[in-house]
């Protein structure tokens, strides 16, 4: 069945080093983006991409970059440049516009 | 600037009662607003959207909302809480640029047996 998947769940790295999360989606949308969550703050834009082999910038994109090389692909990396990674990421698509985002489960990320 | 403000962090209501989440957004043009509810731990789950048709919208779980564009306000009610309720809602508006999302802060919805 058609979805957005997102892995792992649950992610432990060191401080210093780049952590990279993955965000499939099988729903043939056109768009990806990357938001991440903290408490009190709701979700704040990091990266988007409305088409394959492009993306922008969201409002916190600053330690961290992307790729969009495939339609249903759209990792994220977490660089040691990020200064608190620590957070819950959520990945989400859709055809593009103003059409309804369907989020993946998300990714919880403690950086230790 | 703040596109999207929900008031409430924390809005408490025994089952049974009137739930009302509160929402406005800030913008020239009417533009696309939506209702999400998450669960602890999960994704967001869309509720309802509105996008200029008929102003007041029907989501799933008996949910609606109403766009009142005299007051940019776009709240969203239940008529009886149930146990299952309890959530964070978020509040999200696409201002007609085609390519961004912005999110309100979130209110946490507590039911009370």
């Amino acid at each position: 069945d058609g979805g957005i998947t997102q892995s792992p769940k649950y992610l432990f790295r060191k401080e210093g080093q780049n952590v990279t999360l993955s965000c499939e989606q099988n729903l043939n949308h056109d768009a990806m983006y990357w938001y991440r969550q903290d408490p009190g703050q709701g979700l704040r834009l990091i990266y988007y991409s409305q088409i394959v082999n492009d993306f922008q910038k969201g409002d916190i994109a600053e330690g961290y970059s992307v790729s969009r090389e495939k339609k249903e692909s759209f990792p994220l990396t977490v660089t040691s440049a990020q200064k608190n990674p620590t957070a819950f990421y959520l990945c989400a698509s859709n055809q593009g516009g103003a059409d309804t985002q369907y989020f993946g489960p998300g990714t919880r990320l403690t950086v230790l | 600037a703040q596109s999207v403000t929900q008031l409430g962090s924390h809005v408490s209501v025994s089952e049974g009662a009137l739930v009302l989440l509160r929402c406005n957004y800030s913008s020239s043009v009417p533009p696309y607003l939506f209702w999400y509810v998450q669960y602890p731990n999960q994704g967001l789950q869309l509720l309802l959207k509105y996008t200029s048709a008929a102003t007041l919208v029907k989501g799933i779980n008996g949910f609606e909302a109403e766009f009142k564009k005299s007051e940019t306000s776009f709240h969203l009610t239940k008529p009886s809480a149930h146990m299952s309720d309890a959530a964070e809602y978020f509040c999200a508006v696409e201002l007609n640029t085609g390519n961004q999302f912005y999110f309100g802060t979130g209110t946490s919805l507590t039911v009370i047996p």
